[in-house]
């Protein structure tokens, strides 16, 4: 069956401009993620959705960064006015029932976003 | 707060060569514990996780993994090394019942044929 899918798959933005981030996940699955992975180092988290409740934002890095799943299934981040420093790869992830029980997370391929 | 530590930023080994890349973590309670793979130009996937139980998990493709709680460690191991298990691996931790996971920086592991 089809995995996560994310769109775009790469993102080139001006300093300054918004951008968003589409995530598909899973059919069916309760819980998705969302992280970002700078160059050389392991995924961060950023936030947790269950269903339609973000119950987990805490890895947001400034209040630039939103993200929402409204109907409880595909999931959009935005970040408004990026900076350099927003360069990365953010991944989604979702997973088939409640998080924190041990159940597998299904990743997608990233979007890799550059500002210049 | 929990970390992840792993030791090694870059692993080289001959195929047939045996395999072992340490992961510690830092969490004072009940954890879930992963390992992911990424090979080249694919997604992250899960190698293997311990949730309960045995504390020898088995993964895909001949590798454990064993919890050990009192050291806090989670280290991957595999016999016999192929050239198709060139990747980078990441090892991850989340609380029992929370949401966010912590993962490590990685290790990218090169198998020479």
């Amino acid at each position: 069956g089809a995995g996560v899918s994310q769109s775009p798959r790469y993102k080139v933005a001006k300093r300054g401009q918004d951008v968003a981030l589409r995530c598909d996940p899973i059919s069916g699955h309760v819980s998705l993620f969302w992280y970002q992975q700078a160059l050389g180092q392991g995924p961060e988290f950023l936030t947790y959705f269950q269903n339609e409740a973000q119950l987990d934002k805490s890895g947001l890095p400034s209040d630039r960064f939103f993200a929402e799943r409204p109907e409880g299934s595909v999931s959009t981040l935005k970040i408004q006015r990026t900076q350099q420093e927003d360069s990365a790869v953010y991944l989604c992830a979702s997973s088939l029932g409640l998080a924190g029980l041990g159940d597998t997370q299904y990743f997608g391929p990233g979007t890799r976003l550059t500002v210049l | 707060a929990q970390s992840v530590s792993q030791h090694n930023h870059h692993v080289i080994l001959s195929e047939a060569a045996s395999l072992e890349l340490g992961c510690n973590y830092s969490y004072g309670g009940t954890v879930n514990l992963f390992w992911y793979v990424q090979y080249p130009g694919q997604h992250l996937q899960l190698l293997l996780k311990y949730f309960s139980g045995d504390p020898l998990v088995k993964g895909i493709k001949g590798f454990e993994a064993e919890f050990i709680k009192s050291k806090f460690s989670f280290n991957l191991r595999k016999p016999s090394v192929q050239w198709s298990d060139t990747a980078e691996y990441f090892c991850a931790v989340n609380a029992t019942n929370a949401g966010k996971s912590t993962f490590g920086d990685g290790t990218t592991l090169t198998v020479k044929p």
